[in-house]
């Protein structure tokens, strides 16, 4: 296990078209998040799964993001009908659960999207 | 609401001298607090947290409840902890919340 892995790790599309990353988490964490950062500004939560259930979404997400996790592994964020205020870097990061708390979280290199 | 403000975009000192990187929190409850750091081309990752009370690469942070604040100092900057500096807030649910991030440069 290498870690939490991104893929693609860049992606440039046309305004409009539907673009689709996937994340896969280290293998034993069942808490997986997605994260979105823009230049100069810190990583902002988008999403967080424990197992294949989503436990919560921010408002900042759009009806046209939307992500999977199936199985409880992997995971997919879809963008659709991308715009230019879509581009951005996406992170991803997994974590144990632990009912204490102070879950680290540990991030993959991200996706670095650019809408045309 | 739940907020990290992270004053400093960029922060630039000299090899050996001491460094402080400021957070300020805004949060009702008991926060946890982190640390996260970004080395050139690497991945974000975790630098300490407030409940181990740590020194993780001669870095140190101490929740001050008071003052809300979890600042970060090293008495003694090298050149290798050049990096992006974010501080987070893990507050009612279970999703870090980040500040803007600091850049720090530490020059020979």
């Amino acid at each position: 296990d290498t870690g939490v892995s991104q893929d693609p790790r860049h992606k440039i599309t046309k305004r409009g078209q539907n673009v689709t990353f996937r994340c896969d988490p280290i293998s034993e964490h069942n808490r997986l998040y997605w994260y979105r950062q823009t230049l100069g500004q810190g990583p902002e939560f988008l999403t967080y799964f424990q197992n294949e259930a989503q436990l919560e979404k921010s408002r900042l997400l759009s009806d046209r993001f939307s992500a999977e996790r199936p199985k409880g592994s992997f995971s997919t964020l879809e963008i659709q009908r991308t715009e230019q205020g879509d581009s951005a870097m996406y992170l991803c990061a997994s974590s144990p659960w632990v009912i204490s708390g102070a879950n680290v979280l540990t991030f993959g290199a991200g996706s670095r999207l650019t809408v045309l | 609401a739940q907020r990290v403000t992270q004053p400093e975009k960029l922060l630039s000192v000299f090899k050996g001298a001491p460094v402080e990187l400021k957070c300020n929190y805004s949060y009702s409850g008991s926060p946890e607090l982190f640390w996260y750091v970004q080395y050139s081309r690497q991945r974000l990752q975790l630098l300490l947290r407030h409940i181990s009370r740590e020194s993780i690469k001669g870095f140190t942070a101490d929740l001050n409840k008071g003052e809300t604040s979890f600042h970060l100092k090293k008495p003694f900057a090298q050149e290798e902890d050049s990096a992006m500096y974010y501080c987070a807030l893990r507050g009612h649910t279970d999703k870090l919340i980040f500040g803007t991030g600091t850049r720090l440069q530490v020059f020979p």
